[in-house]
């Protein structure tokens, strides 16, 4: 069964500062791989998505993501984190057999003045 | 304009209660998702929908748990007789052609 790793739980960093939120999915062939961004009480808001093609995928928000395969994983960074930037990011694989994501279990962004 | 609207925003309810969380997507799609949340954990998989019919299920989403779109416009998530368990934000999502599923702002359910 597909699973997925963000390994960070917290994470804390200075305003302006760049950003790296790890991702590790497991699945035998190459999965569909989303980051979705999640603030306090609100919904799921997708940032990028990767399907196929260029492995370095450009999101909203300024977020980037890149997928190397041999690491099995689909990190997001961002070069300069704004305030606002503080929430919660979920990394999410769908299988290419199946029509449901699975999540991984979240890190949440601080962001420090 | 919000691809996926909830309701309700927030129900309260007494455990062995019936609740009904509906959600309307904006536009037509095949596919709808419902996804659950308990409090400061991972977002996890219902159930998905597709074509008036049950797709998938997770081993969450047990006898307790159905699924409806009875008009053709709303899709809704019943759970027959809640459990402290249950207390959770429901997410429903619907699907596009490029695999992106969009979320609603989901349905908080507190059983007490």
């Amino acid at each position: 069964a597909q699973s997925v790793t963000q390994p960070d739980i917290h994470i804390t960093v200075s305003e302006g500062a760049s950003l790296e939120l790890r991702c590790n999915y497991s699945y035998g062939a190459t999965p569909y791989l989303f980051w979705y961004v999640q603030s306090p009480g609100q919904g799921l808001q997708l940032l990028l998505k990767y399907l196929s093609g260029d492995t370095l995928v450009q999101g909203i928000k300024g977020f980037e993501a890149e997928f190397k395969r041999s690491q099995s994983s689909f990190n997001l960074r961002k070069p300069s984190v704004h305030w606002s930037d503080a929430a919660e990011y979920f990394c999410a694989v769908m299988d290419t057999g199946r029509r449901a994501l699975t999540f991984g279990s979240g890190t949440r962004l601080q962001v420090q003045p | 304009e919000p691809e996926v609207t909830q309701t309700p925003s927030h129900q309260v309810t007494q455990m062995g209660q019936e609740v009904i969380l509906r959600c309307v997507p904006i536009s037509n799609h095949l596919y709808f998702y419902w996804y659950r949340q308990i409090l400061g954990q991972k977002v996890e998989f219902l159930v998905s929908f597709y074509n008036n019919e049950i797709s998938e299920k997770s081993e969450i989403f047990d006898d307790q748990f159905s699924v409806e779109r009875p008009d053709g416009s709303n899709f809704t998530l019943k759970i027959r007789s809640t459990k402290l368990e249950d207390s959770a934000m429901y997410f429903c999502a619907k699907r596009t052609g490029s695999r992106e599923l969009f979320f609603g702002e989901g349905s908080r359910l507190t059983v007490l």
